[in-house]
């Protein structure tokens, strides 16, 4: 089966950098993605990495190392609506995606 | 732009009554995913469907039943609900494969 470990929850201050980690467990493993979801909405759909390395995607970036079974989301220049809840996600080769816990992200002014 | 719509948005049930939860995408996309997210929670699988005339049993399939009537269209159902079963359900699209989830705004079930 997967599982997905990532913290539960991140302080950090606006205008600051954060963090986010997840260790992955897979049957397979097609790539890694990290969904925003603010309370009472949708997840949303920030980045996915199928292969080792980072990729930038304006103030947010994603890193991945498949050897490791690891990933991370960074997030610069911290603003207030980045307060939300973040999920990591891995596909596995039957297509099935599954997601963590979630991170609780708040940014403090 | 219409995307991922669910229906209906809300709905309070008895302990086993029957309903059945609709979704329909118009980007033509392959792949459809019906989660379920109770407070404070993260994403759970209940069944997805990898192409048109396929279905699979996701994380937590019990209680529930899935059709993909079309390529559209992917129906959620629950014969006998149970308290268990109060959650906000997700319903999601995408093209194939691995990459961007696409989700509908969520239909919030409570059962009493």
């Amino acid at each position: 089966g997967q599982s997905l470990e990532q913290p539960s929850e991140v302080t950090a201050v606006e205008g600051a950098i954060v963090q986010i980690n997840c260790t992955y467990q897979t049957s397979g493993f097609y790539g890694l993605s990290w969904y925003q979801q603010h309370d009472g909405g949708a997840p949303t759909f920030l980045s996915y990495n199928a292969l080792d390395g980072l990729e930038e995607t304006g103030r947010f970036s994603s890193f991945l190392s498949r050897s490791d079974s690891y990933g991370y989301l960074l997030l610069q220049e911290l603003q207030m609506k980045d307060s939300a809840s973040y999920f990591c996600a891995v596909m596995d080769s039957s297509y099935k995606l599954i997601f963590g816990s979630g991170t609780r992200l708040l940014v403090r002014p | 732009n219409a995307g991922v719509t669910q229906t209906p948005k809300f709905q309070v049930l008895k302990t086993g009554q029957s309903m059945t939860l609709q979704c329909a995408q118009d980007m033509n996309h392959n792949s459809m995913y019906w989660y379920r997210q109770d407070p404070g929670m993260g994403l759970r699988l209940i069944y997805y469907s990898a192409s048109e005339g396929t279905t699979d049993k996701g994380e937590v399939p019990n209680g529930y039943n899935v059709s993909r009537l079309n390529k559209r269209e992917f129906s959620l159902r629950l014969e006998s609900a149970a308290p268990s079963q109060t959650s906000v359900y997700f319903c999601a699209s995408s093209p194939s494969g691995p990459g961007e989830l696409f989700f509908g705004e969520g239909s919030r079930l409570t059962v009493l």
